[in-house]
């Protein structure tokens, strides 16, 4: 079964970092883009950031793009978000998401529960 | 950036009825397009990839079709469980991946 565990959310004030974290498991991590999708309280939800299983490379929202960085760790099955520099635009619960099939981007067929940020002073 | 408008933004309906929901996008994507439902407390699920493909487990009463900009999804009696949000999602043109603004589908 499939299992996605995010953590490492928290409130922190304008300026501020976090690492958000997701741990996986139930399938061949290394095998499948990952994608970190966000929503602010009360709004719709926004694709963030994805990386690719093998080479890793990555993608960024423009909103994210030099202020995000996401990576993974395939020997710990793990998926992380490092948010920098963060504003209160970024205050939303972040989730963790796995695509459909192996080497895909884009059809997000399994979420977790997801970790909330909050920007503030 | 490929927009993705939803309509309408609230849909009043009564369990059994048909629930007809609207994605148009701003330029064709082919046929790249998802469905997902959305309730509040929990994560969204995939409902629809590639426009007409249900995923794993889900009920033979949800159902999408289109190509191109214009697609719908829908539901062929709903149920009390179906009230919820419903996003689109596009995938074609894919740098950025990009959400519609969602449906509410609300107990009349």
């Amino acid at each position: 079964e499939v299992e996605l565990l995010e953590s490492g959310g928290g409130l922190v004030q304008p300026g501020g970092s976090l690492r958000l974290s997701c741990a996986a498991s139930g399938f061949t991590f290394s095998n499948y883009v990952m994608t970190w999708v966000r929503q602010a309280p009360g709004k719709g939800l926004e694709w963030v950031a994805s990386i690719s299983g093998a080479d890793g490379s990555t993608y960024y929202a423009d909103s994210v793009q030099g202020r995000f960085t996401v990576s993974r760790d395939n020997s710990k099955n793990t998926l992380y978000l490092q948010v920098n520099n963060l504003r209160a635009e970024d205050t939303a619960l972040y989730y963790c998401v796995k695509d459909r099939v192996v080497a895909t981007i884009g059809t997000f067929a399994f979420w977790g529960h997801g970790t909330m940020v909050t920007v503030s002073s | 950036e490929i927009v993705l408008t939803q309509s309408p933004a609230t849909l009043s309906l009564s369990p059994g009825e048909r629930a007809t929901l609207s994605c148009r996008a701003s330029q064709s994507i082919g046929s790249f397009l998802a469905w997902y439902q959305h309730k509040p407390g929990q994560p969204p699920r995939l409902l629809i990839y590639d426009a007409s493909y249900r995923a794993t487990g889900i009920p033979a009463r949800f159902s999408g079709s289109g190509s191109g900009t214009d697609f719908t999804l829908t539901i062929s009696s709903v149920e009390p469980e179906d009230f919820a949000v419903y996003y689109c999602q596009q995938r074609n043109n894919w740098l950025p991946l990009t959400f519609g603004g969602g449906t509410k589908v609300e107990i009349k």
